[in-house]
């Protein structure tokens, strides 16, 4: 069972917005960054966001994080079909000793 | 730019070691900014971390893996490598080479394509 708590699925229209919620605890959000990930079907995972808020170069604006105490949340607007993917929060556990993951997040574009 | 590639067996029978190495084009792994690391992902599940190691030889594990996991670094080669003893089917996986440290300690930045690994007699 992943720590971190994600919703499996979640979907929205062409151009609109979506948000990716990600549920923790005060070992792991709570006191570390998060970090966000695009995994598109049959390619590995790429780096969305870092340091809660932060994007690396590349990443659209589109995409943006943000965090409030023991929840993270990532959002896409102006969703596109190439926006499908699954969508993996990331943190440190300090309790547990480990980089601990969500479950992912499946974005269908309708 | 960097690229991360991993090799190694796709079949391993249950109860042997996994071993897989990662080669690393478009960067040393003498650089002292980054971790070198591993993560799995189960068919249809989330991702796992499984360590990273410093190229000092400095490693980090996760302690669920801890006792059947070692992670050695080859400077001569530019490749890490990665071993799993005692291995079950639940460790059926993609098993991905990451990079971490130009964001984070604990945000990987580069990620090899994956490689299966089956678990099976």
């Amino acid at each position: 069972q992943p720590v971190l708590t994600q919703p499996p699925s979640v979907s929205a229209a062409p151009g609109q917005k979506v948000t990716i919620s990600c549920s923790g605890s005060s070992s792991n959000i709570g006191n570390h960054y998060v970090s966000w990930y695009q995994q598109l079907p049959g390619t590995a995972p790429k780096l969305l966001i870092y340091e809660n808020n932060k994007r690396p170069s590349g990443i659209p604006d589109r995409f943006s994080g943000s965090k409030s105490g023991t929840s993270a949340t990532l959002g896409v607007t102006g969703l596109q079909t190439g926006d499908e993917a699954d969508y993996y929060c990331g943190t440190w556990d300090s309790f547990l000793f480990t980089v601990v993951f969500g479950g992912g997040s499946k974005l269908t574009v309708l | 730019q960097l690229q991360l590639q991993e090799s190694g067996p796709g079949l391993v029978k249950p109860s042997e070691t996994l071993s897989l190495t990662c080669s690393v084009s478009g960067d040393s792994i003498n650089s002292s900014s980054y971790y070198w690391g591993w993560i799995r992902q189960p068919p249809g599940k989330g991702l796992e971390w499984i360590g990273s190691i410093y190229y000092s030889g400095s490693i980090f594990h996760n302690p669920s893996l801890k006792s059947r996991v070692t992670i050695s670094v080859d400077t001569s080669r530019n490749q890490f490598s990665l071993k799993l003893t005692s291995v079950t089917a639940a460790d059926t996986a993609v098993y991905s080479c990451v990079r971490q440290g130009d964001y984070g300690d604990y945000v990987f930045d580069s990620w090899g394509q994956g490689t299966l690994v089956t678990v099976s007699s």
